[in-house]
């Protein structure tokens, strides 16, 4: 446990539907990413925030997708109208600015999204 | 964004040293390497890092090539627990990771 949570770990949706996930990070990492990961492949970037500001926002995250991290704590993730090409695993990430261990990310567990 | 290559899987014998191998031609100066691993249905841990000097720590050893284009991880005496996919990644800037498909290791009993 890397004391990075999210929620839910499952998530079956048909498509069509809206899903929103949640990352709580840990407490005194300002840093947060989200993460997608397809079946075979690693995770790719989606996005990226310092404290509230979100500073870096992918290709890959779509006029569907949005994501806000309100007071700097935890974040969330919503996709819009799902498509079956969203199923995926969703992956948060934290960190400090001035790490121990470099510019180590701590993973939380993922979310694994299915879209029927 | 610097990219790494590694070799898609390996194999290796319990109890038995393994050597995984990364190339990252295009590192620059400011880049460290980092190396983590990903068991099934579990987000990536992290398992070592570098910059320039090798690294030992409780779960592996980081060799790193006198001109930084090349590492390898080094895991000292496999176990069945150490299969996982094993990502190098190259950090800096704003630190988002750009993960390759990884080498899948396989360990046999």
């Amino acid at each position: 446990d890397t004391g990075v949570s999210q929620d839910p770990r499952h998530k079956i949706t048909k498509r069509g539907q809206n899903v929103t996930f949640r990352c709580d990070p840990i407490s005194e990492h300002n840093r947060l990413y989200w993460y997608r990961q397809t079946l075979g492949q690693g995770p790719e970037f989606l996005t990226y925030f310092q404290n509230e500001a979100q500073l870096e926002k992918s290709r890959l995250l779509s006029d569907r997708f949005s994501a806000e991290r309100p007071k700097g704590s935890f974040s969330t993730l919503e996709i819009q109208r799902t498509e079956q090409g969203d199923s995926a695993m969703y992956l948060c990430a934290s960190r400090t600015p001035r790490g121990l261990r470099g510019n180590e990310q701590f993973f939380g567990p993922g979310t694994r999204l299915t879209v029927l | 964004d610097a990219k790494t290559t590694q070799p898609n899987s390996m194999e290796s014998n319990e109890e038995e040293p393994v050597h995984l191998p990364c190339n990252h031609s295009t590192i620059s100066g400011t880049d460290y390497i980092h190396w983590y691993r990903q068991l099934p249905s579990q987000g990536p841990e992290y398992v070592i890092h570098g910059l320039t000097s090798n690294v030992n720590n409780r779960m592996a050893s980081l060799a790193i090539a006198e001109d930084r284009k090349s590492s390898t991880l080094i895991l000292h005496r496999a176990t069945l627990r150490d299969a996982a996919v094993y990502y190098c990644i190259l950090t800096s800037g704003t630190y988002k990771y750009i993960f390759g498909t990884g080498t899948r290791l396989k360990v046999l009993a």
